[in-house]
């Protein structure tokens, strides 16, 4: 059974400063991965999607997937107070339909 | 543009009813989702539908059942809500199973 967790469960950082967020999953055989953001209130937006070893990058953005050491990142680039939401990690493995989220990276970006 | 309906917004019950919740897509997608979403933990898949008529049970199934009356919408039925309950309920809808699923809203439930 996949497990798919996130690190740090909060994070404070000040505009303008680099944000990584961290995700780690257990079935090696996962090759589907998305960054979804979530504000307070309202539905998932998917940021970033990757699907093979390395980066991909969505304006300010950056997923950065290693499947060898079952991490899966996420960067943000210059971050605005608007960017303040909470940000889930789904992963799915091969030929599988179903998401496994985790439970999410609480970001806050103080002016 | 696209939108993904869900209604209603805010749902409260009494312990012991049954609930249905609705969702609405006019993507055209074949495949339509409903999760749910506990503070503190992450997304959990309650039901999924590839196509119209089609319904595949996800980890949390126990204490639901879904519809797909067609491509267009998929309901969710709470059978039996359990007192002090609270979720919020996600519907979601892809193209299939490599696009990202985009979400609705949510309905908030909370059962006295």
């Amino acid at each position: 059974q996949q497990k798919v967790q996130q690190s740090p469960e909060s994070l404070t950082v000040s505009e303008g400063a680099m944000a990584s967020l961290n995700c780690t999953f257990s079935d090696r055989s996962s090759d589907n991965f998305r960054w979804y953001r979530q504000h307070s209130g309202k539905g998932l937006e998917v940021l970033v999607s990757i699907f093979s070893d390395g980066e991909k990058e969505e304006g300010s953005f950056t997923a950065h997937l290693n499947r060898a050491s079952l991490h899966v990142f996420l960067h943000i680039r210059e971050p605005q107070p608007s960017d303040s939401a909470l940000y889930l990690c789904a992963v799915a493995s091969s030929g599988s339909w179903q998401l496994i989220f985790g439970s999410g990276t609480q970001l806050t970006v103080m002016p | 543009g696209g939108i993904i309906t869900q209604t209603p917004k805010f749902l409260i019950g009494q312990e012991g009813q049954k609930l249905t919740l609705k969702c609405q897509q006019n993507f055209n997608h074949d495949t339509m989702y409903w999760y749910r979403q506990d503070s503190g933990k992450g997304l959990r898949l309650i039901y999924y539908s590839i196509t119209e008529n089609d319904l595949q049970k996800g980890d949390l199934s126990e204490g639901y059942d879904a519809s797909r009356e067609k491509k267009s919408s998929f309901s969710l039925t709470v059978t039996s809500a359990q007192k002090n309950e609270m979720a919020v309920f996600l519907c979601a809808s892809s193209r299939g199973d490599n696009q990202a699923p985009l979400f609705g809203e949510g309905t908030r439930l909370s059962v006295l």
